[in-house]
């Protein structure tokens, strides 16, 4: 248990549903963070929010919609997906922005986009 | 190729072997990090060398840091079936127009047999 709980674990959507993806961290930082993990691939830097405020966007596709209403929730919102989008969303958060120091991750949703 | 990079990209020992990842990365840091991931969960984070620190220790795992070759290994000592995992370097460096970026490398994939 890393105090950082993301649900769901695993979603299923078809290219034209809405879904969203939530995360919640309970250890008091103030920075919180989106991850894509795809096969064979690094870890990709989604979004980034310091105190609510979103300070990096990886030129991430806009059918991809994060939302930040307070230092504690992290939201990802999905609509119109394709199937490559189909990965490992990890949610993380850190005391600090810069420097982040240690991560601490949920634990994932797996999407898979058919 | 990518700011961190392990080395092997899979790796596969005896239960009670020592294993040894390495990691290289590009551009000058403020820390590294390795993380531990089991399969399909989060990140989990194991050790942080900053970049004035040549080497560290946390149980059984030792982490040394060389930046003239900009170079960094992970060696697990004694390892166990549990150690069964994909272990990741992340490098945190600042930005020349500010801030800190930490970055993740594609990971090495560990098995330890019984």
């Amino acid at each position: 248990e890393t105090g950082v709980t993301q649900t769901p674990r695993h979603l299923v959507m078809g290219m034209t549903n809405k879904k969203s993806l939530k995360c919640e961290q309970h250890l008091g930082h103030n920075a919180m963070y989106w991850y894509k993990q795809s096969a064979k691939k690094p870890l990709e830097l989604m979004f980034v929010y310091n105190f609510k405020e979103q300070t990096e966007n990886n030129s991430v596709p806009s059918r991809f919609s994060p939302e930040c209403p307070n230092s504690s929730h992290l939201f990802l919102h999905l609509h119109t997906l394709q199937p490559e989008d189909s990965a490992l969303y990890l949610c993380a958060s850190s005391p600090f922005r810069d420097p982040p120091g240690e991560l601490f991750f949920g634990e994932g949703s797996r999407l898979t986009v058919l | 190729s990518q700011q961190g990079e392990e080395d092997p990209q899979a790796l596969s020992i005896q239960e009670g072997e020592n294993a040894t990842m390495n990691c290289s990365y590009k551009t000058s840091i403020n820390n590294l990090q390795w993380y531990r991931q089991n399969s399909g969960r989060g990140l989990v984070h194991l050790i942080l060398i900053r970049s004035n620190e040549r080497e560290k220790h946390s149980g059984r795992l030792r982490v040394t840091l060389d930046t003239s070759k900009k170079s960094s290994s992970l060696l697990i000592t004694a390892s166990r079936a549990a150690d069964t995992a994909s272990y990741f370097c992340a490098t945190d460096a600042v930005l020349t127009g500010g801030g800190n970026k930490l970055t993740f490398g594609t990971g090495t994939q560990l098995k330890v047999e019984l």
